[in-house]
């Protein structure tokens, strides 16, 4: 049981390229999660998804996109990425709707965009 | 202004003190709430939940006061491994279903 795993750990960038960044959850959660956490700003949430096949915006959207094809699996792309998006990216999931459930994170990926 | 706030700190405290932090939040609809420890470069991890009636595990101690709309953790007899951010989150409504949203984190330094 390896919980929230998240591919890669670390990714430099040049202004402009695109990536894609996997989170996987091997406990059957339906809720995940991408926040970033940038110094002095704590986590922020970018997009959630609420079950396979859905998505929504969280508190800082702009210039990413995700997409949850299957449930273990939660995708988040950067089109075209600019240096402000040179953050730490967490992927967290949570296994029901119930308020009272916690979240579980991975590992974190640094990500740096030149 | 954040929904969810927290003293940044640092607290800076010697082994064996105690230790409090508080977390405000602006929505009253909101539903739970948690701690979380956040170690350099790791991720963030449950320390608790926190409960209408007040919560210890061993050292440490949340309380929540929804007429006023804050959280507290206590931690008694501090350890250097103590040394870490806090993270206050609340579950807040939205669309049906309740977001977890984060305040900033408070730092703790435990010297000897």
């Amino acid at each position: 049981n390896a919980g929230v795993t998240q591919t890669p750990k670390f990714r430099v960038l040049k202004t402009g390229q695109s990536m894609t960044l996997l989170c996987a959850q091997d406990m059957n959660h339906e809720y995940m999660y991408w926040y970033r956490q940038d110094p002095g700003m704590g986590l922020r949430l970018i997009h959630y998804s609420v079950g396979e096949g859905t998505t929504a915006k969280g508190e800082v959207p702009d210039g990413y996109n995700v997409s949850r094809l299957k449930k273990q699996n939660f995708l988040l792309g950067l089109e075209s990425a600019a240096p402000s998006q040179t953050s730490v990216y967490f992927c967290a999931s949570k296994s029901s709707v119930s308020s009272t459930d916690t979240q579980y994170f991975g590992p974190g990926t640094r990500l740096t965009v030149l | 202004r954040k929904e969810v706030e927290q003293d940044p700190g640092p607290f800076n405290v010697p082994e064996g003190a105690t230790v409090a932090f508080n977390c405000t939040y602006s929505n009253s609809a909101s539903q739970s709430f948690f701690w979380y420890r956040q170690d350099c470069r790791k991720e963030p991890k449950l320390l608790m939940s926190v409960y209408s009636s007040g919560n210890e595990d061993g050292r440490f101690t949340a309380q929540l006061n929804r007429a006023s709309q804050y959280i507290s953790l206590l931690i008694r007899d501090s350890k250097l491994s103590d040394s870490a951010t806090y993270l206050c989150v609340v579950n807040q409504p939205s669309g049906g279903s309740y977001i977890p949203t984060f305040g900033r984190g408070t730092s703790l330094i435990v010297h000897p």
